[in-house]
């Protein structure tokens, strides 16, 4: 198993700004996942997060609006850019393990 | 987009009582998982069935899979106040590895006390 911490837990940003997320893992882990999860909605994957190689992005997301570092196989962030209302949402980091994921706790995301 | 689609979209039971969800989905698949979410906190993942598997245990829930209808449903018994969440299947396409998921639309499960 894997234990996942999230920084920030959550956070109230104004528009036009933007937020970096941290992701750390107890564990190293060669996959890890960002998801966005709207208001009373399911899980959307924003990208797959390999370690010495560019994000993998999923349709409808474009590194320009969420950057993605992965510096070592611990640890990973994800930079929300120039926000707007629309991107109030639980930004979720996870990790594959034996088929299954672990994610972490989630950052609650309100942007004025 | 969601791979797949749940329903009830919400569902409300006395303590007790058995909660049956569904879980349909459109693409051929490695495996299918339940996870479980409260109250907009990370996912827990419950159980996982693979494609050759018709039916699965574990604890108070149940697992069924119908790789035919690509249908799957997910039973709790003898429900608890505690088992009140959001409950989402997720999938793993053939064509991919096997970390991957793309999860459904999710049931708000009650237990009422």
């Amino acid at each position: 198993s894997a234990v996942i911490s999230q920084k920030p837990s959550r956070d109230i940003c104004q528009r036009g700004t933007s937020l970096t997320i941290q992701c750390q893992v107890d564990s190293q882990v060669t996959m890890m996942f960002w998801y966005r999860q709207q208001p009373g909605q399911s899980l959307t994957l924003i990208a797959t997060a390999n370690q010495g190689s560019e994000a993998t992005y999923e349709s409808g997301f474009v590194i320009d609006k969420f950057p993605i570092s992965r510096p070592n196989l611990t640890f990973s962030t994800l930079t929300v850019s120039n926000m707007s209302p629309e991107d109030s949402s639980i930004y979720l980091c996870s990790v594959g393990y034996r088929e299954t994921q672990y994610f972490g706790p989630g950052t609650r995301l309100l942007v004025l | 987009s969601q791979q797949g689609e749940e329903d009830p979209q919400a569902l409300s039971i006395q303590e007790g009582e058995n909660a049956t969800m569904n879980c349909s989905y459109k693409t051929s698949i490695n495996n299918l998982q339940w996870y479980r979410q409260n109250s907009g906190r990370g996912l827990v993942h419950l159980i996982l069935i693979r494609s050759n598997e018709r039916e699965k245990h574990s604890g108070r829930l149940r697992v069924t899979l119908d790789t035919s209808k690509k249908s799957s449903s997910l039973l709790i018994t003898a429900s608890r106040a505690a088992d009140t969440a959001s409950y989402f299947c997720a999938t793993v396409p053939t064509n991919f590895g096997n970390e991957k998921l793309t999860f459904g639309t999710g049931t708000r499960l009650t237990i009422i006390p």
